[in-house]
């Protein structure tokens, strides 16, 4: 069965304090990787996608990684509008629906 | 450009009432779904519409019916609700099945 885990649920950091997520996946061909970020009440905003292992994406402070089993999401000196959930979601490569499959997010709150 | 817009934001129904959700999106996608977000379940799919006149279901489709009006809108509907699906909906769209997925504002339902 298709399966993404996110770990850890929460994390609190300081203000410059650096750290990363994990994102698990056990999937029958990986077409696809996904980062959103989540804001309270609010829809989850796309950051990267990643195909293939070995490849990274960066953006400011964030940048995302990927293996054959697993994908981190590296930030560096975080500020406190960092602060959100990040979900993890991937797309399997059989069939050519889109269908993605959500982890249960990391909640990130970054202190000052 | 608005993206993707749901309506309306806030709902609350009575057991046995239905419901149609909106949702629209001006980026000129194929593929539109429709997810619910429940506390520690994560998103989980509805139903999608891989493209204009296709629908399919998805994780959890029970209770639940959709349209794909024309290839901007995609309505999910529910006939006759229940407490259960008390829960915060989302609509996305891709360019194609492969690509990533941009989500509208989202939904609160709640049936009491």
């Amino acid at each position: 069965e298709d399966q993404v885990t996110q770990s850890p649920e929460a994390l609190r950091l300081q203000e410059g304090e650096s750290s990363s997520l994990n994102c698990s996946y056990t999937v029958s061909g990986l077409r696809g990787l996904f980062w959103y970020r989540q804001d309270p009440g609010k829809g989850p905003e796309f950051l990267f996608t990643l195909y293939s292992a070995g490849e990274e994406k960066e953006k400011e402070r964030l940048k995302a990684t990927l293996t054959k089993k697993e994908s981190f999401l590296h930030i560096t000196a975080p500020k406190p509008e960092d602060s959100a959930t990040y979900l993890c979601a991937v797309q399997a490569s059989a069939g050519n629906t889109g269908k993605l499959i959500f982890g249960q997010g990391t909640t990130l709150q970054v202190k000052p | 450009n608005a993206g993707v817009t749901q309506t309306p934001k806030f709902q609350v129904l009575k057991t046995g009432q239905s419901m149609t959700l909106q949702c629209a999106q001006d980026m000129n996608h194929n593929s539109m779904y429709w997810y619910r977000q429940d506390p520690g379940m994560g998103l989980r799919l509805i139903y999608y519409s891989a493209s204009e006149g296709t629908t399919d279901k998805g994780e959890v489709p029970n209770g639940y019916n959709v349209s794909r009006l024309n290839k901007r809108e995609f309505s999910l509907r529910l006939e006759s609700a229940a407490p259960s699906q008390t829960s915060v909906y989302f609509c996305a769209s891709s360019s194609w099945g492969l690509y990533e997925q941009y989500f509208g504002p989202g939904t609160r339902l709640t049936v009491t």
